[in-house]
């Protein structure tokens, strides 16, 4: 069964609106998690990393003013997306692993459409 | 960007022919690891590889690393409509992160 659950599967918004998407391990703690974003026919871009009671690691390239994340317990971690923009929707997927060294296992992603 | 180059981009087959796709890396991996995500779906774990010259099968998959650690492979004999779907291969750089290579897209016509 899954062990990385995320909320909502599908959203749509208006610009300039904010969404919230959870990513929660389900029978593991996760002291990381990581965030990507998969436009249509393209590869996962890694987003950044989520850490722990601690403040999120950006990619280069990744406004961390607009992509807030909160990473409040180990079992949830919470990506922002502020004022999303049309140009902001894709496929966001989160990702945790069980202990540094295993594979990562991911929700079902939440495709986010801006309009 | 991205850390490894995976070929082809889309690959369309027949039925029970054979598939291949391949990752390669300038830089020595410390290990590489194997995604599948099915239209519309996520990335599903499928194998993952760490010593030089590794070599592992699932059923039809069949799995390799290179003997200098900078090349994979992924083949599928005899492909199935099941097997549609995108197969990413992935490296880790450090700090746990995984980065994902561009995916090849396997269309399988009946």
């Amino acid at each position: 069964g899954a062990v990385v659950s995320q909320h909502p599967s599908w959203v749509i918004c208006k610009s300039g609106t904010s969404v919230k998407i959870e990513c929660r391990s389900l029978d593991f703690q996760a002291t990381t998690m990581f965030w990507y974003r998969q436009f249509p026919k393209q590869s996962l871009m890694l987003m950044a990393t989520s850490n722990e009671g601690s403040k999120a690691t950006y990619e280069q390239g990744v406004e961390k003013d607009k992509f807030l994340i909160n990473h409040a317990s180990l079992t949830l971690s919470t990506l922002t997306v502020t004022s999303a923009h049309p140009e902001d929707s894709s496929f966001y997927i989160c990702s945790a692993q069980r202990s540094r060294d295993s594979p990562l296992h991911f929700g079902n992603g939440t495709r986010l459409t801006v309009t | 960007g991205q850390q490894v180059m995976q070929i082809p981009q889309y690959q369309h087959v027949q039925e029970g022919e054979d598939f291949t796709t391949y990752c390669n890396s300038s830089t020595t991996l410390s290990n590489i690891q194997w995604y599948k995500q099915r239209p519309g779906g996520h990335p599903v774990f499928l194998i993952q590889l760490v010593k030089s010259g590794e070599v592992k099968k699932q059923k039809r998959l069949t799995f390799q690393f290179g003997e200098a650690k900078k090349n994979s492979s992924l083949h599928i004999t005899a492909t199935q409509t099941t097997d549609v779907g995108t197969y990413f291969c992935a490296e880790t750089p450090g700090g746990g992160k995984l980065i994902f290579g561009q995916g090849t897209e396997l269309s399988v016509k009946p």
